[in-house]
């Protein structure tokens, strides 16, 4: 899996756009990017992810630059609850499932009142 | 959405004994699960890829006479914490890949275990 490179922590106000970076310089071509989030005492949950093209879901937007070296994950309006470890991962889908992924530091986002 | 749940959510047991944790996917099959374990305000640390049908892989340092790992099932994966020290002490959380969800990979919400 290629390393991501993503700050420790972040704030971002209530209400606000939350906007989370992670470089990923070393990725390949069959390699996506995934997102999950880790609520404090709680298991991670999967955000969205995305090959090349921006994604949105219900949850956030994932904006990949062109050359696929690094990406952004945006939620839109945050809320308290959206206060978590966001973590940026890259790694390339198999029929199997049989690949492991390996966790960063992530980002601890604080979202503020 | 898939949904992968873990008993107990949190367990406390003497050192010493034994302490199992089940892994379950409960609406769809999951031929590998994956073992995590976690310290406080550290990231998630693979332990294991638990295979149907086969014997565990382990990750390197982690020690498999210890963290036993029976995938029984295609629903049911348990790691079981012989010889439980304080040291052991961990919040454990286990993920399985949907097959058809693009193969993302669904977590447990986790079980914390405290050894005395």
């Amino acid at each position: 899996d290629a390393k991501t490179t993503q700050p420790p922590s972040m704030d971002c106000a209530e209400g606000r756009a939350a906007n989370l970076p992670c470089n990923h310089s070393t990725i390949s071509g069959n390699e996506y990017v995934y997102w999950y989030r880790q609520i404090h005492s709680q298991g991670p949950q999967y955000i969205i992810h995305g090959l090349k093209n921006n994604e949105t879901n219900e949850m956030a937007s994932l904006i990949i630059t062109e050359d696929r070296k690094s990406s952004t994950l945006i939620l839109p309006h945050a809320t308290l609850r959206d206060t978590a470890v966001y973590y940026c991962i890259v790694r390339s889908p198999n029929s199997g499932g049989y690949q492991k992924v390996t966790f960063g530091t992530g980002t601890k986002l604080q979202v503020i009142p | 959405g898939a949904v992968v749940s873990q008993h107990p959510s949190w367990v406390i047991c003497k050192s010493g004994t034994s302490v199992k944790i089940e892994c379950r996917s409960l609406d769809f099959q999951a031929t590998t699960m994956f073992w995590y374990r976690q310290f406080p305000k550290q990231s998630l640390m693979l332990m294991a890829t638990s295979n149907e049908g086969s014997k565990a892989t382990y990750e390197q340092g982690v020690e498999k006479d210890k963290f036993l790992i029976n995938h029984a099932s295609l629903t049911l994966s348990t790691l079981t914490v012989t010889s439980a020290h304080p040291e052991d002490s961990s919040f454990y959380i286990c993920s399985a890949y949907h097959p058809g969800y693009a193969y993302e990979q669904y977590f447990g919400p986790g079980t914390r275990l405290t050894v005395t």
